[in-house]
C-alpha cells in the first residue's frame, strides 16, 4: 500500500499570504492518481485538484498544484479569509485510494 | 446538481450490525462508481470501499480495516448506495461519507452520517 505523507502538519499564515502543502509518497504514484481536497470544520471534503495539476469545477485559479513521481505540491497563491482548512492529498494504486494525514493551514 | 443524502447511522454495541444508504440524485446513477469515505472524530480521511457500475461489471474493493465484515451494494432501480457494517468495533466510529468516484478521485462528497460504536 502506498502510504502519503503531508507537511508540515500545521502551517500557521496570515490572509494574503502564499502556502504551500506538500504531499510525499511511498513509491511513485502516477499524476494522474494524484488529487487534493479541501476540508472545513463541520463541513464534507471538497475536491480541489485532480491528476495533480487540474483545477476542480468551481475552484479559484489561486489553488494551483504540481509535482511527479513521489512529490506533490498543493500551492495557495493569496490566501483568503475562506482557505483556511485543512487540505489532504489522496492517490489511487492497486484497486485501493490512500490519504494523507492532512495539513491544518490556520491564521497567524 | 448532484446529491447525496446518506442516512442510517447511530449508536451501535461492539459486534453488533447497521445498514447506512445514501440516496443519490442530479446525476446517472447507474453509470456511476460510488465508494464510502469515513473520519473518525478529530482524526483524518479513509477510504472504506468502493463498487463498480455494473456496466463495468460492478466488483468491489475494500480497504484492509474492514475487508470481510463490510459490504458495498447498490440498487440502481432505487439510485441507492448501502453499506453493510457487521461485526463493528469501537475503531470504526465515524462519519461515514457516500462519495462519487470519477477517474480515481471523489468528485462529489455526501454530508456524511454519524455511526458510534460503544457499549
Amino acid at each position: 500500500e502506498i502510504v502519503l505523507t503531508q507537511s508540515p502538519g500545521t502551517l500557521s499564515l496570515s490572509p494574503g499570504e502564499r502556502a504551500i502543502l506538500s504531499c510525499r509518497a511511498s513509491q511513485s504514484v502516477s499524476g494522474t492518481y494524484l488529487a487534493w481536497y479541501q476540508q472545513k470544520p463541520g463541513q464534507a471534503p471538497r475536491l480541489l485538484i485532480y491528476g495533480a495539476s487540474s483545477r476542480a469545477a468551481g475552484i479559484p485559479d489561486r489553488f494551483s498544484g504540481s509535482g511527479s513521481g513521489t512529490d506533490f505540491t498543493l500551492t495557495i497563491s493569496r490566501l483568503e479569509p475562506e482557505d483556511f482548512a485543512v487540505y489532504y492529498c489522496q492517490q489511487y494504486g492497486s484497486s485501493s485510494f490512500t490519504f494523507g494525514p492532512g495539513t491544518k493551514v490556520d491564521i497567524k | 446538481e448532484v446529491q447525496l443524502v446518506e442516512s442510517g447511522g447511530g449508536l451501535v454495541k461492539p459486534g453488533g450490525s447497521l445498514r447506512l444508504s445514501c440516496a443519490a440524485s442530479g446525476f446517472t446513477f447507474s453509470n456511476a462508481w460510488m465508494s464510502w469515505v469515513r473520519q473518525a472524530p478529530g482524526k483524518g480521511l479513509e477510504w472504506v470501499g468502493r463498487i463498480k457500475s455494473k456496466a463495468d461489471g460492478g466488483a468491489t474493493d475494500y480497504a484492509a480495516p474492514v475487508k470481510g465484515r463490510f459490504t458495498i451494494s447498490r440498487d440502481d432501480s432505487k439510485n441507492t448506495l448501502y453499506l453493510q457494517m457487521n461485526s463493528l468495533k469501537t475503531e470504526d466510529t465515524a462519519v461515514y461519507y457516500c462519495t462519487v468516484v470519477s477517474g480515481f478521485r471523489f468528485q462529489h462528497w455526501g454530508q456524511g452520517t454519524l455511526v458510534t460504536v460503544a457499549s
